[in-house]
C-alpha cells in the first residue's frame, strides 16, 4: 500500500516558467511533509518541509503547499532554472515516528 | 558540521557472496540511523531504522539485514546476495525529535551478477 503517491512520474518545464510538483497521500496521521532533490548516483538532498499546522511554506524559489483536507502537498519552483533539473521526492512522516515514507519521485526537467 | 559517509560507493558482486555496507556519521551523538533502497525505477524504500546501539527495525522482510555496534555506525550486510538485492543503497540519519528531517549520505551502487 503505497502511503505517500506521486502520480506524475516526469515534468518538463522552460526555463523561468513555474513547475508544480504535486504529491498525495493516504494516511491522516501524516504530520511532517518534506521535499528532496536527488541528482544520478548522489543521495537526495533535503530541500524544505512543511508541518501540518501550515498551508504554505516558502524558501526562497520554493513553495510548498499543503492541503490537510485533500491530503495533497505541491511543490513551487519559480522561476524554473536548468539546474533545478533532478528527481524530486516527497516525504511524510506520522506524529511520534522517526520513519520518513517516501513517494516514487517526479523527475523534472526544465529546458532552456 | 554533520558529515555522513558510506562506503563503498560502488560493487558488483556475485550472486551468493556476501555484503557489508558501511556507513558512518561525524559531529552528532546518538542520531536515528536509517538504511534505504533505491531500486531501478521505484521510490526510496525504507530497510532499516534505529534508534540506538543494537537496536535495529526491519520494515521489510529480506535477505538483508542491519547492526549497529557503535553509536555513529551502520552496517548493512548479506551473507549470500541475491540478482534482486541490486540497487542504490542510502544511508541516512535524523536527529531525535527533530521533526524528522533526516540526511543522507552520497549512496552505493550494488550490482548483482
Amino acid at each position: 500500500d503505497q502511503q505517500v503517491k506521486q502520480n506524475s512520474p516526469s515534468l518538463s518545464v522552460q526555463e523561468g516558467r513555474i513547475s508544480i510538483l504535486n504529491c498525495d497521500y493516504t494516511n491522516s496521521m501524516f504530520d511532517y511533509f518534506l521535499w528532496y532533490k536527488k541528482y544520478p548516483a548522489e543521495g537526495p538532498t533535503f530541500l524544505i518541509s512543511i508541518s501540518s499546522i501550515k498551508d504554505k511554506n516558502e524558501d526562497g524559489r520554493f513553495t510548498v503547499f499543503l492541503n490537510k483536507s485533500a491530503k495533497h502537498l505541491s511543490l513551487h519552483i519559480v522561476p524554473s532554472q536548468p539546474g533545478d533539473s533532478a528527481v524530486y521526492f516527497c516525504a511524510a512522516s506520522a506524529v511520534n515516528t522517526d520513519k520518513l515514507i517516501f513517494g516514487t519521485g517526479t523527475r523534472l526537467q526544465v529546458f532552456p | 558540521s554533520q558529515t555522513i559517509h558510506q562506503w563503498p560507493a560502488t560493487l558488483v558482486q556475485p550472486v551468493g557472496s556476501p555484503l557489508s555496507l558501511e556507513c558512518t556519521v561525524e559531529g552528532t551523538s546518538n542520531p536515528n540511523l536509517y538504511w534505504y533502497r533505491q531500486a531501478a525505477g521505484r521510490g526510496l524504500q525504507l530497510l532499516f531504522y534505529s534508534v540506538g546501539i543494537g537496536q535495529i527495525s526491519s520494515e521489510v522482510p529480506q535477505n538483508l539485514s542491519a547492526s549497529r555496534p557503535q553509536d555513529r555506525q551502520f552496517i548493512l550486510s548479506s551473507k549470500k546476495l541475491l540478482l534482486s538485492d541490486s540497487g542504490f543503497y542510502l544511508c541516512a540519519w535524523s536527529r531525535t525529535n527533530s521533526g524528522n528531517t533526516i540526511y543522507f549520505g552520497e549512496g552505493s551502487w550494488l550490482t548483482v551478477v
